[in-house]
């Protein structure tokens, strides 16, 4: 699906743990954007970053999330301490520039017990 | 702020039908429009997008939309259903011009479309 990857596809954590979730651009894509999407909600933007830079977070949670795209190495999206409320499902997207279409990836399933 | 509204969370046509899914949106300068598709438990795939041009736009898969400014409208159709358009739509949209937080889409919460046989 249009080459960005996430892993892992599906993940299951338990109150308090952390949740990492990776995402590798499509190749030659070098701006990175998550989403959230909620069951029955359209998708929530949360963070665009490039390499090595976070240049809008504005829909980040202000507590618990973190994300970072390293010089190397996929995007990450970090939730420490889980919450049953952070049970979603989150997509990656990518693009060439800030104004080309975004591709997405398949998500994440993220499930809290 | 943009907002998108997708009218009607379900819609349900005949296959051979025209499919017409409708997308409003408000945004305080030129936006860019897209739709996307998305199949169960897959990502969103792009169906068209309208940056500037010409107001109609063709899609995959058969689709097409037309921006209206006047009526702040891109819905999107298509003449004749096919069983395989059976997914989630979503309509989207982001600022022409980036930065300020303008850089993320803002979706709206989808249509499910039914095909029925």
């Amino acid at each position: 699906n249009a080459g960005v990857m996430q892993n892992p596809r599906h993940l299951v954590r338990r109150r308090g743990q952390e949740a990492r979730l990776r995402c590798s651009p499509m190749k030659g894509h070098s701006h990175v954007y998550w989403y959230r999407q909620l069951p029955e909600e359209g998708l929530k933007f949360m963070v665009y970053l490039q390499k090595e830079n976070i240049i809008d977070e504005s829909g980040m949670p202000k507590e618990r999330f973190s994300a970072e795209f390293p010089k190397e190495g996929p995007s990450i999206l970090r939730i420490q301490q889980v919450v049953r409320g952070d049970s979603a499902a989150y997509f990656c997207a990518s693009s060439g520039n800030g104004v080309q279409p975004q591709h997405f990836g398949d998500g994440t399933r993220l499930s809290i017990l | 702020a943009q907002s998108v509204t997708q009218l009607g969370s379900h819609v349900s046509v005949s296959e051979g039908a025209l499919v017409l899914l409708r997308c409003n949106y408000s945004s305080s300068v030129p936006p860019y429009l897209f739709w996307y598709v998305q199949y169960p438990n897959q990502g969103l795939q792009l169906l068209l997008k309208y940056t500037t041009g010409a107001t109609l736009v063709k899609g995959i898969n058969g689709f097409e939309a037309e921006f209206k400014k006047s009526e702040t409208s891109f819905h999107l159709t298509k003449p004749s259903a096919h069983m395989s358009d059976a997914a989630e739509y979503f309509c989207a949209v982001r600022d022409m011009y980036s930065g300020g937080g303008a850089d993320g889409l803002t979706f709206g919460k989808g249509t499910h479309l039914i095909i029925q046989p």
